[in-house]
This record gives structure tokens, C-alpha cells and sequence, in this order.
């Protein structure tokens, strides 16, 4: 099992760009999520998926939006791209009754 | 609302000594607690959790964490560390359905000195 995975690693964007945030997992979990993380704060919930076919809004969803394509994957997209979302972004999954398992992370730079 | 707080942003000790992570929370109801680990660049890895029964809970890389509900507390402890546990580590509190939506502290930056 590859677990939770994220595309890209690594991205440049320039102010008012847009660009979609990839996660998948192979683990067959319901739950889906999106955290950034920011220094001295933690992770901050964006959106997250309780089940295939909802989202639901988190702590800092304003700027973002999310997909929940099917079971496996849940994406996060930045329409216009602003300096105040630069961050690394976390997708989790989670096992029902569980706990949430993180993917690698994206490392995004608003310039 | 849910609130998390790890009142050491950082904490060094030296390697074989004693650590203690100190976590907060606030939350109306029964809580499900969680210690992650993340080393840099990495994501993160859960080291142990609390849903109910013992307070005293043991997870993994010789890490145990006590719940102290009186306290509102939930201490990381670990008897010996290592120079690969130099980290960073975060506590959180699950809330909603069976402790769906998680609230992290700021995190607990460790570093071990040789």
C-alpha cells in the first residue's frame, strides 16, 4: 500500500495564478481531509470529506475549494492564488473509529 | 469550540535523559487524543492515542502518553531519548463524530543534544 499520496511535491505560483492540489489513497477510507500548516500554529483544518459525495468547510476555507472525485481521491484547488497562502499543505485519510493517516505534503510559495 | 495548546514551542535535552511533552486541551465532552511526530520535511506519523478505558496509553518508538482528565492534560513521556527522536510533535484533540475533526496544538519542536 502506497498509503496517502500528494502531487506535487513542490510548486511556485505567481499572485492570482491557479492550480489543483492532488491527494489519493489506497486504503479505502471514507473520511478524507486538508490541512495547511503554518509555522508555530500547527495544522489548521481547510475542508474535509466525510464520505464520498460530501465536503464540508473547516477552520480556513476561504480562498480554497475541494473535490471529493471519488472514494480514493480529494482535491484542493486555489483559484487565484494570494502571498497569504503560502504553506504546506497536509492530506489525511482516516479509518473509521480512527485515526488519520497524513500524506507527505505539498510545499506551496506564492510570490 | 476545541482548543489545543503545547506551552514548549521547543525543548532540548540531552541524549538517555527523561522527556516530558506537556498538552492542554479544552473540549466539553469526552475527548480522543492524539501525538503526532513529523521530522523535517516528512509528514506526520501518529505515536499513540486515547479513546477511552486506561489513561495510561503506550504507542510506538517507546512513547507512552498519560490522560489526566482532572488536569485537562495529556503528557508525552519517554524514559530514555534517542538522537533520531529529535522532531517536531503535536498533540490534538478529535471532536464530532467518534473524533473526526481534529484540532492541533502549535507543536513541540525537540532537539537532543549528544
Amino acid at each position: 500500500n502506497a498509503g496517502v499520496t500528494q502531487t506535487p511535491k513542490f510548486q511556485v505560483l505567481k499572485t492570482g495564478q491557479s492550480m489543483t492540489l492532488q491527494c489519493a489513497q489506497d486504503m479505502n477510507h471514507n473520511s478524507m481531509y486538508w490541512y495547511r500548516q503554518d509555522p508555530g500554529m500547527g495544522l489548521r483544518l481547510i475542508y474535509y470529506s466525510a464520505s464520498e459525495g460530501t465536503t464540508d468547510k473547516g477552520e480556513v476555507p476561504n480562498g480554497y475549494n475541494v473535490s471529493r472525485l471519488n472514494k480514493r481521491e480529494f482535491s484542493l484547488r486555489l483559484e487565484s492564488a494570494a502571498p497569504s497562502q503560502t504553506s504546506v499543505y497536509f492530506c489525511a485519510s482516516r479509518i473509521a473509529q480512527g485515526e488519520q493517516y497524513f500524506g507527505p505534503g505539498t510545499r506551496l510559495t506564492v510570490t | 469550540a476545541q482548543s489545543v495548546t503545547q506551552p514548549d514551542i521547543h525543548i532540548t535535552v540531552s541524549e538517555g535523559a527523561s522527556l516530558e511533552l506537556r498538552c492542554n486541551y479544552s473540549y466539553g465532552a469526552t475527548p480522543y487524543l492524539f501525538w503526532y511526530v513529523q521530522s523535517p520535511g516528512q509528514g506526520l506519523q501518529l505515536l499513540l492515542k486515547y479513546f477511552s478505558g486506561d489513561t495510561l496509553v503506550q504507542g510506538i518508538k517507546g512513547f507512552e502518553a498519560e490522560f489526566k482528565r482532572s488536569q485537562s492534560s495529556f503528557n508525552l513521556r519517554k524514559p530514555s531519548v534517542h538522537w533520531s527522536d529529535a522532531a517536531e510533535y503535536f498533540c490534538a484533540v478529535g471532536a464530532g463524530n467518534a473524533g473526526n475533526m481534529l484540532t492541533f496544538g502549535g507543536g513541540t519542536r525537540l532537539m537532543v543534544k549528544p
